[in-house]
């Protein structure tokens, strides 16, 4: 079973920044948080990942709670080009647990 | 910069046929991984090679093998394909071994369907 949950869909206008929520309120403490997406149907793409702190990078933001059960991907300037579904991953051994994901839809 | 290629893009079996799905990497990745999409779900593992001349099973590996013919390749054999194992395939590698603390590159993926 997949250890994070994430709502189904969002909506986000486009310019406007897009916060996407996950809990994995299982996590173990040496377990990492993933975040992928997928266009289409291509092949999924990464975006980022974090431990504890919170991470940046040109893409977008994560932001983890000081529990670390749940955390938060933030596209600062959604654009139309990110509508995808959105996965939020965690590790278990040595496997990616993938949920389901977020659809993300950008609206002009 | 080509990545992961996966051949082929489609494929249409019949029930019982039995096919090589093929993956080659150019990065030099230590690790690479083979996954299934079914229709409105996240990807489950089917089998993984965390480095040459090593494979281990994933969440669903039954029905299926593989071969990690060499650094760069990593094939995935249906046997006797069933029409449950009609899904999109993609493959994966990574640099590094081991717990998966580096991105993954995913391949366009392989669309079965089988009759």
């Amino acid at each position: 079973d997949a250890k994070t949950t994430q709502p189904p869909s969002m909506d986000c206008a486009e310019g406007r920044a897009a916060n996407l929520p996950c809990n994995h309120s299982t996590i173990s403490g040496n377990e990492y948080v993933y975040w992928y997406r997928q266009i289409h149907s291509q092949g999924p793409q990464y975006i980022i990942h974090g431990l504890k702190n919170n991470e940046t990078n040109e893409m977008a933001s994560l932001i983890i709670t000081e529990d670390r059960k749940s955390s938060t991907l933030i596209l600062p300037h959604a654009t139309l080009r990110d509508t995808a579904v959105y996965y939020c991953i965690v590790r278990s051994n040595y496997q990616l647990i993938w949920g389901a994901g977020t659809k993300l839809i950008i609206k002009p | 910069n080509a990545g992961v290629t996966q051949t082929p893009k489609f494929q249409v079996l019949k029930t019982g046929q039995s096919m090589t799905l093929q993956c080659a990497q150019d990065m030099n990745h230590n690790s690479m991984y083979w996954y299934r999409q079914d229709p409105g779900m996240g990807l489950r593992l089917i089998y993984y090679s965390a480095s040459e001349g090593t494979t281990d099973k994933g969440e669903v590996p039954n029905g299926y093998n593989v071969s990690r013919l060499n650094k760069r390749e990593f094939s995935l054999r249906l046997e006797s394909a069933a029409p449950s194992q009609t899904s999109v395939y993609f493959c994966a590698s990574r640099p590094g071994t081991g717990f998966m603390n580096t991105e993954a590159f995913f391949g366009q993926g392989t669309r079965l369907t089988v009759v």
